[in-house]
């Protein structure tokens, strides 16, 4: 069965450090990659996404991500981190015939000024 | 092009009620995903609907349901709430489902007392 993986709980930055967050999945075929966040009460917002390609994506907001299928990993990264960035955020696979997102555990983001 | 949006926000019931949450797709989109999210469980799926039709159900009890309108609309209804109902109820939708980025609404808050 697939799932994912976010192996930090907790992330805490200083605004304007460089942010990587971490994300493995476990999935038999060509694995449809995404990157959320979530702001408290709100909705996922749809960072960026791996479906073929470049192993390297852009998302929005200056976030990028890796792909890396010998470490099944799919790291988000951003070089300088702003407090509006402070959220939760979720690495999904998608699976179930392609229909269902299968989500990680999320990783909450603090910023410190 | 307007979003996801979800109705009603916000609800409170009691245990042994019912309830009926609504969720209206970014125009052009036939599928319909619905999420429940909670601080133990996490972000986990429900079903999904296409063209009327559910094509893939989570691992939830049969209390749990939805539908589908022509106009793509959905609705899920749980019934005989439980206080491990109480949730952020989120619908997604996309294209056609397979291999698509799905886009989610604001969510709906479900406490039950």
């Amino acid at each position: 069965a697939q799932s994912v993986t976010q192996p930090d709980i907790h992330i805490t930055v200083s605004e304007g450090a460089s942010l990587e967050l971490r994300c493995n999945y476990s999935y038999g075929a060509t694995p449809y990659l995404f990157w959320y966040v979530q702001s408290p009460g709100q909705g996922l917002q749809l960072l960026l996404k791996y479906f073929s390609g470049d192993t390297l994506v852009q998302g929005i907001k200056g976030f990028e991500a890796e792909f890396k299928r010998s470490q099944s990993s799919f790291n988000l990264r951003k070089p300088s981190v702003h407090w509006s960035d402070a959220a939760e955020y979720f690495c999904a696979v998608l699976s179930g015939s392609a229909r269902q997102l299968t989500f990680g555990s999320g990783t909450q983001l603090t910023v410190l000024p | 092009k307007a979003g996801v949006t979800q109705t009603p926000r916000y609800l409170i019931k009691t245990r042994g009620q019912q309830v009926t949450l609504s969720c209206s797709p970014i125009s052009g989109h036939r599928s319909v995903s619905w999420y429940q999210q909670t601080p133990g469980q996490g972000l986990q799926f429900l079903f999904e609907y296409f063209s009327e039709t559910q094509r893939n159900k989570g691992n939830f009890p049969g209390r749990f349901s939805g539908r589908q309108f022509s106009n793509s609309r959905s609705e899920m209804n749980v019934s005989t709430l439980e206080l491990g109902d109480s949730a952020l109820y989120l619908c997604a939708s996309s294209p056609s489902g397979d291999y698509n980025e799905q886009f989610f609404g604001p969510g709906t808050r479900l406490t039950v007392l």
